[in-house]
């Protein structure tokens, strides 16, 4: 079993739709949890973190975090065709920083 | 400009060749990292050093040896070059908090190429 797992996708959602990318990861003890962001050819940014359950809201990006459920989502309200990247999901864990990635979940915002 | 910086940008070789990747940061950070992106975009920890120190070793073949001779620049040489090391190498840099969260801000990438 792969420390985090997301949809490798793609996934395609209209202009103006809300776009969800999930990631799941194994570690119960993992404390701190990233999204970046990567176009093609270029070096992951990062867009939000998170590290308490709940929701985080950043424009128009929302990080959720279910511990119990070992779960963290990202929702992307209005999606634009400029979103269109793939999605790296990353956590850390309780070991000294040891940062595991997912494969990454492609999404296409479609004009 | 604040960032970490590296340097091949692309870096084609011949198998059996040695070649180094240098890799800077000016943020200030304590902790640099390298990853490999393969070909999937799986991003793959390599190895992590803290304030010059090497503290994450994950199963890399020892053809791959990090130095770090300072802070700010942890470089990677490779030796022996084969097929299966052609990919995108990225260096990062994060600072070590015990509360809050550390990011990490990735380098441009070094797009190695075997042949």
């Amino acid at each position: 079993q792969k420390e985090v797992e997301q949809n490798s996708g793609p996934l395609s959602v209209p202009e103006g739709a809300i776009a969800s990318l999930n990631c799941t990861y194994s570690d119960r003890g993992s404390q701190s949890f990233f999204w970046y962001r990567q176009y093609s050819g270029k070096s992951p940014e990062l867009i939000m973190f998170i590290y308490s359950n709940g929701d985080k809201e950043d424009g128009r990006f929302t990080a959720q975090l279910n511990k119990a459920s070992q779960y963290v989502s990202l929702l992307i309200r209005d999606s634009q065709p400029s979103d269109s990247a793939t999605y790296l999901c990353a956590v850390k864990t309780k070991n000294f920083n040891k940062f595991y990635f997912g494969s990454g979940t492609k999404l296409n915002v479609k004009p | 400009d604040t960032a970490v910086s590296q340097t091949p940008k692309y870096l084609v070789t011949q198998m059996g060749n040695d070649k180094s990747i240098k890799c800077e940061q000016n943020l200030g950070h304590d902790t640099m990292y390298w990853y490999k992106q393969d070909s999937k975009k799986f991003l793959k920890i390599m190895f992590s050093y803290n304030n010059k120190e090497l503290i994450i070793n994950e199963t890399v073949p020892n053809r791959f040896s990090p130095k770090s001779p300072d802070k700010a620049h942890l470089n990677l040489h490779i030796n022996s070059l084969e097929l299966g090391d052609s990919a995108v190498y990225f260096c990062a840099s994060s600072q070590e908090r015990l509360i809050t969260p550390n990011e990490q801000f990735f380098g441009p990438g070094t797009r190695l190429t075997v042949l």
